[in-house]
C-alpha cells in the first residue's frame, strides 16, 4: 500500500522554465492537498481539491495551477518558475475531515 | 495574520526526561486540534488529536492538553526516546471539518540528547 505517491523527489529549474509535479494516492480518498514549506515558515497550503472535480486556492496560490484529474491525482503546475518558488512541495489526502496522510515531498530548486 | 502559533523553534530535553511542546491558537472557531512528526526528507505523519470538547487525549507516551479560555494547547512526551527527535507541528482545521485544508505553525524542532 503505497498510500501518496508524490514525483519527481527533487527537481532544478531554471528562471522561466515550467513543470509540472504530479501527486497519486491510493486510498480512495475524496480530499486532495497541495502545500509547500519553507523554512521557518512551516507548512502553508498552495491548493485543494476537496473532492473530484472541484479545486478551490489556499493561502499562498499564485504563480501556481492545479489540475485534480481524476480520484486519484492531483498535479501541481508551475507555469513560469520563481526563484521564491523553491521550496519543499507535500501533497496530501484525507479520508473524512482530518485523516491527512502526506507525501514524502518534492524538493524543488529554481535557479 | 497567524492563526496557529508555535513560539519555540527548537527544544532540546535530556533522554527519558519530558518534552513540553506548546502550541498558542487565536481563532476561537477552531474545534479540532492535531500534531504531525516530521522527520528529515519524509512527509509529515500525524500523532495525536484533541477535539475542543476534550482538555486531554493520552496515546502511550503522547498526551495533548487543551486550554480554551488560554487558547492554548500543549504536547507532552513522557518518557522522551531518542528516536523522538524531529520537527513537531501543531495544526487546526481551516473550516468546514478540516475538507479545506489544515493551518499549520511553524513548529517547534524537538532534539533529544542522549
Amino acid at each position: 500500500n503505497a498510500g501518496v505517491t508524490q514525483t519527481p523527489k527533487f527537481q532544478v529549474l531554471k528562471t522561466g522554465q515550467s513543470m509540472t509535479l504530479q501527486c497519486a494516492q491510493d486510498m480512495n480518498h475524496n480530499s486532495m492537498y497541495w502545500y509547500r514549506q519553507d523554512p521557518g515558515m512551516g507548512l502553508r497550503l498552495i491548493y485543494y481539491s476537496a473532492s473530484e472535480g472541484t479545486t478551490d486556492k489556499g493561502e499562498v496560490p499564485n504563480g501556481y495551477n492545479v489540475s485534480r484529474l481524476n480520484k486519484r491525482e492531483f498535479s501541481l503546475r508551475l507555469e513560469s518558475a520563481a526563484p521564491s518558488q523553491t521550496s519543499v512541495y507535500f501533497c496530501a489526502s484525507a479520508w473524512g475531515n482530518y485523516g491527512y496522510t502526506f507525501g514524502s515531498g518534492t524538493r524543488l530548486t529554481v535557479v | 495574520d497567524q492563526q496557529v502559533k508555535q513560539n519555540s523553534p527548537s527544544l532540546s530535553v535530556q533522554e527519558g526526561r519530558i518534552s513540553i511542546l506548546n502550541c498558542d491558537y487565536t481563532n476561537s472557531m477552531f474545534d479540532y486540534f492535531l500534531w504531525y512528526k516530521k522527520y528529515p526528507a519524509e512527509g509529515p505523519t500525524f500523532l495525536i488529536s484533541i477535539s475542543s470538547i476534550k482538555d486531554k487525549n493520552e496515546d502511550g507516551r503522547f498526551t495533548v492538553f487543551l486550554n480554551k479560555s488560554a487558547k492554548h494547547l500543549s504536547l507532552h512526551i513522557v518518557p522522551s526516546q531518542p528516536g523522538d527527535s524531529a520537527v513537531y507541528f501543531c495544526a487546526a482545521p481551516n473550516s468546514g471539518g478540516g475538507a479545506d485544508g489544515l493551518t499549520f505553525g511553524k513548529g517547534t524542532h524537538l532534539i533529544i540528547q542522549p
